[in-house]
C-alpha cells in the first residue's frame, strides 16, 4: 500500500532560524496537502499542491512538491514561537484517500 | 460556519464500559472519517463512509471498534468492551468529494 514517510520527526530550532520538513511518498502522488496541528489541538489544512514541480508561499512558509510527484517539503523562514506544533503533510494518490505522513514536531525555542 | 463537531470532548471511563464517540460533519460534505493519534502510532485512519456508506474499515483495530452513520449529518465511534490501550485522541473529519479534510477538534479518551 501507498507509505508517507516524513523527517524529521522532532525538530527543535532557535526563535529566528529556518526550518525544513520532508515528506516522501512510496509512490507518485496525484496531490500532497499539508497540516498544521497545535498542541493540544487538531489538524488544521495548510495548503495543497497538485503540479510536479510546483512551489507555493504563504508568508514565512514555502511549500515545493517535487517533479516527480514523490516528494514535497515545506520550509519556514526565520521560524516564530506561533510556528510551533506539528507539521504532517498527506499524499494522495489518484482517487484514493489520504495517507498522512508521521509528522514533524516542531519546537520554537525563544 | 459550524465546524465538524465532535461529542464528547474528554471521556475517562473504566476498563470494559462502553464508549461512544459522536460526531457532526459539516454540512454539504460527502465523506466523513474517523482517525485515532496516539504518541506510538501518530494519525491512524480508523474507517471512512462515503454518502452514509462505509468504504475502508481496515484501520478499525478489532471487533471491539464499530462505526456507524445512520445520515449525513451523524456518525458514531463505538468501542464495547473499552481497554486501557485504546486512550487516544479520537478525530472525525469530513471532506467535500475526498478532497481537503476538515478536523473536528476530538475526543480525548483515558481508559483507566
Amino acid at each position: 500500500g501507498q507509505q508517507v514517510m516524513q523527517i524529521p520527526q522532532y525538530q527543535h530550532v532557535q526563535e529566528g532560524e529556518d526550518f525544513t520538513t520532508y515528506c516522501n511518498s512510496s509512490t507518485t502522488l496525484s496531490n500532497i496537502q499539508w497540516y498544521k496541528q497545535r498542541p493540544g489541538g487538531h489538524p488544521v489544512f495548510l495548503i495543497q499542491l497538485v503540479k510536479s514541480g510546483e512551489v507555493k508561499k504563504q508568508k514565512r512558509l514555502t511549500f515545493q512538491f517535487g517533479e516527480a510527484k514523490k516528494n514535497s517539503s515545506l520550509h519556514i523562514t526565520a521560524t516564530q514561537t506561533t510556528d510551533v506544533g506539528t507539521y504532517f503533510c498527506a499524499g494522495q494518490q489518484s482517487a484514493r484517500q489520504l495517507t498522512f505522513g508521521s509528522g514533524t514536531q516542531l519546537t520554537v525555542l525563544p | 460556519d459550524a465546524g465538524v463537531i465532535q461529542s464528547p470532548r474528554h471521556e475517562v471511563t473504566e476498563m470494559g464500559q462502553e464508549v461512544t464517540l459522536r460526531c457532526k460533519p459539516i454540512s454539504g460534505h460527502d465523506y466523513l472519517f474517523w482517525y485515532r493519534q496516539t504518541m506510538m502510532r501518530g494519525l491512524e485512519l480508523l474507517i471512512y463512509f462515503n454518502n452514509n456508506v462505509p468504504i475502508d474499515d481496515s484501520g478499525m483495530p478489532e471487533d471491539r471498534f464499530s462505526a456507524k452513520m445512520p445520515n449525513a449529518s451523524f456518525s458514531t465511534l463505538k468501542i464495547q468492551p473499552s481497554e486501557p490501550r485504546d486512550s487516544a485522541v479520537y478525530f472525525c473529519a469530513s471532506s467535500f468529494v475526498g478532497n481537503t479534510i476538515y478536523f473536528g477538534e476530538g475526543s480525548w479518551l483515558t481508559v483507566v
